[in-house]
């Protein structure tokens, strides 16, 4: 089945400390992109990938760093810097670039910094 | 203001209403996304619309950009409809902007 995976599905870490999260996808999509969930606001964009090797900030990069060494993988790391990174976090894909393209999401992590 | 607003926040329904979501936007679009969030947390893509009407099932979506307004219907809804239903447009930056959505709850 073609689909987009994410994990772990919850995930707890201590302050201070940086954490990866996964996602791949077997659709052949060329975009990627990470979003951040928190309660009472619309999803909100942080990274994306256009394409393989290539990857763009959103509206709320500080604090993350992403790669796109495959085009399946879009690994998500939440730094120390990140003020406030408890929160719920999707990923998604597109055949390509842009809002004009039907939006596959994965399951998504839920991040609990203690 | 947000640039996609949606309402009601809330809704609660018997099992068999027709229900109605409305999402309205300031900014111009090249398309118009209608979502399905699960309890557990998953997302689905209902529709993507520019125009017009699309049905799907129960479910219906439907667009005026003159107005800027687009609404999701479900008719004869029923408990598994239960979720969270977020509309996204698609604006000049090809980025999507997302609403706050609508948490609809179906009772038997």
């Amino acid at each position: 089945d073609g689909g987009i995976t994410q994990s772990p599905k919850y995930l707890f870490r201590k302050e201070g400390q940086n954490v990866t999260l996964s996602c791949e996808q077997n659709l052949n999509h060329d975009a990627m992109y990470w979003y951040r969930q928190d309660p009472g606001q619309g999803l909100r964009l942080i990274y994306y990938s256009q394409i393989v090797n290539d990857f763009q900030k959103g509206d709320i990069a500080e604090g993350y760093s992403v790669s796109r060494e495959k085009k399946e993988s879009f690994p998500l790391t939440v730094t120390s810097a990140q003020k406030n990174p408890t929160a719920f976090y999707l990923c998604a894909s597109t055949t390509s670039f842009g809002g004009h393209n039907e939006q596959f999401f994965g399951p998504g992590t839920r991040l609990t910094v203690l | 203001k947000n640039e996609v607003e949606q309402s009601p926040q809330n809704l609660t329904a018997q099992e068999g209403e027709f229900i109605t979501i409305n999402c309205s936007y300031s900014v111009g679009i090249s398309a118009l996304h209608w979502l399905q969030q699960h309890p557990g947390g998953g997302i689905v893509s209902l529709f993507m619309l520019s125009s017009g009407k699309k049905k799907h099932g129960r479910l219906i979506a439907t667009i005026n950009i003159q107005e800027k307004h687009s609404s999701l219907h479900i008719t004869a809804s029923h408990p598994r409809d239960s979720a969270v239903y977020i509309c996204a447009v698609s604006g000049n930056t090809d980025k999507l902007i997302f609403g706050t959505g609508t948490r609809l709850q179906v009772f038997p």
